[in-house]
């Protein structure tokens, strides 16, 4: 069926490096989200996507949609330890029902 | 303005009991989601209510498990008959006008134990 896949599964860096995961879709999506869900915490929005090839900043954050919205990134540069926990990609597949397919995450640990 | 209220935050069940979750939309939304996570695993859909309606339930196992979101009151996701496999966390989300594009806000969850 449709999903919503994210690698790795798990990342471990030293403080100071780079991240990035990754979230491909077997199908086109019309727009993709991304969450952060903190040890112990609840999911909580980052950004929105909707156009394709688009690109988004956030500080350390860079946010990318692919030209064919079937795949989209997280890159986080110089990660600190408060960027520790699980992100999450999100998309729409269903857009008759138009609920929330997650990916299955990808946990960061930063080691200090 | 209160964000979404899920209550309780804990819940400890003995095998065969009922469990009742609550989730209170932030003001203003009217969509509510329900997901359950498995620890160290993802969010996995469970149903989708507007108010008074279950607009898509096909991630909600066919038996013990139900949802409702009254005209007034929260939203109830009810679990008869645990069984210690619907140990999780269970987060409710919501959002506003829509869907397709609307991001969506998560109540601090609720961890179900059954012993």
């Amino acid at each position: 069926g449709q999903q919503v896949m994210q690698i790795p599964q798990y990342q471990h860096v030293q403080e100071g490096e780079d991240f990035t995961t990754y979230c491909n879709s077997s199908t086109t999506l019309s727009n993709i989200q991304w969450y952060k869900q903190r040890p112990g915490g609840h999911p909580v929005f980052l950004i929105q996507l909707v156009k394709s090839g688009e690109v988004k900043k956030q500080k350390r954050l860079t946010f990318q949609f692919g030209e064919a919205k079937k795949n989209s990134s997280l890159h986080i540069t110089a990660t600190q330890t408060t960027d520790v926990g699980t992100y999450f990609c999100a998309g729409p597949l269903n857009t008759n029902a138009g609920k929330s397919t997650f990916g299955d995450g990808t946990t960061l640990t930063v080691k200090p | 303005n209160a964000g979404v209220m899920q209550n309780p935050r804990h819940l400890v069940r003995r095998r065969g009991q009922e469990a009742r979750l609550r989730c209170s939309p932030m003001k203003g939304h009217s969509h509510v989601y329900w997901y359950r996570q498995l620890p160290e695993e993802g969010l996995k859909f469970m149903v989708y209510l507007q108010k008074e309606n279950i607009i898509d339930e096909s991630g909600m196992p066919k038996e013990r498990f139900s949802a409702e979101f009254p005209k007034e009151g929260p939203s109830i996701l009810r679990i008869q008959q645990v069984v210690r496999g619907d140990s999780a966390a269970y987060f409710c989300a919501t959002s506003g006008t829509g869907p397709l594009n609307e991001k969506l806000f998560f109540g601090s969850g609720t961890q179900l134990s059954v012993l």
